[in-house]
């Protein structure tokens, strides 16, 4: 089956402690991109990934790290965590770059973190 | 960069057909309109993209103006289960590799 993983899939966390989300996908796309979510204001990227070793930072950047080693898996990094964190994530693929909005992006279940 | 303006919110009731409009007034030529839906604490996923015209599939369809600045998400005899935010996706104007999402629709259904 299709599907974007993401794990954990909820996160408790207090200030300051490294974590890393994973992501992984099983369709060998080019494109992946992690979202955060937060009340009222709908879906922002973060950062995202256009191939192996090569990424971008998206519209809020600041507090996150990415690596893509492999074409599957697109790790979020929180290297020294803060409250203001604290929000739903989302990992997403696609089979090429948004291309102008082509590419339909597939999701993951999302990732709630709660950073104290 | 391109951005969307959706309602913020919308009530139906059951059985009837819901439009939900798009605004996209800096579409870039080559970008293409897409729709997601999420339910909470749910990833968005795609109901239904176009360019212009209209396209139509089993849950939706779309309708775009010759102008593309806006769009219209329109679905049929809408139930419960449609109770969702709706997002309304357009490329980042440049033919570029970021995405943008608005603030979506949130569509209420009554019984």
């Amino acid at each position: 089956e299709a599907q974007v993983t993401q794990n954990p899939r909820y996160l408790i966390t207090v200030t300051g402690k490294k974590l890393t989300v994973t992501c992984s996908q099983n369709m060998n796309h080019e494109y992946m991109s992690w979202y955060r979510q937060d009340p009222g204001l709908g879906l922002r990227q973060i950062y995202y990934s256009m191939n192996v070793e090569v990424t971008d930072k998206g519209d809020v950047p600041e507090g996150y790290k990415v690596s893509r080693k492999e074409k599957r898996n697109f790790p979020l990094i929180l290297e020294s965590p803060s409250p203001n964190q604290t929000s739903l994530y989302f990992c997403a693929s696609s089979l090429s770059t948004p291309g102008g909005g082509k590419n339909i992006q597939y999701f993951g279940a999302g990732t709630r973190l709660s950073v104290l | 960069l391109a951005k969307t303006t959706q309602p913020i919110s919308m009530d139906s009731y059951e059985g009837q057909e819901v439009n939900i409009t798009c605004s996209h007034n800096n579409i870039a030529t080559n970008d293409y309109i897409t729709w997601y839906q999420q339910f909470p604490s749910q990833g968005p996923r795609f109901i239904i993209q176009g360019y212009k015209t209209k396209v139509t599939n089993e849950v939706a369809s779309l309708f775009i103006p010759a102008d593309r600045k806006s769009s219209t998400l329109s679905l049929p005899r809408v139930s419960l289960s449609d109770t969702a935010v709706y997002y309304c996706l357009v490329g980042d104007g440049t033919g570029g590799f970021k995405t943008i999402f608005g603030a979506g629709t949130r569509l209420f259904v009554k019984a």
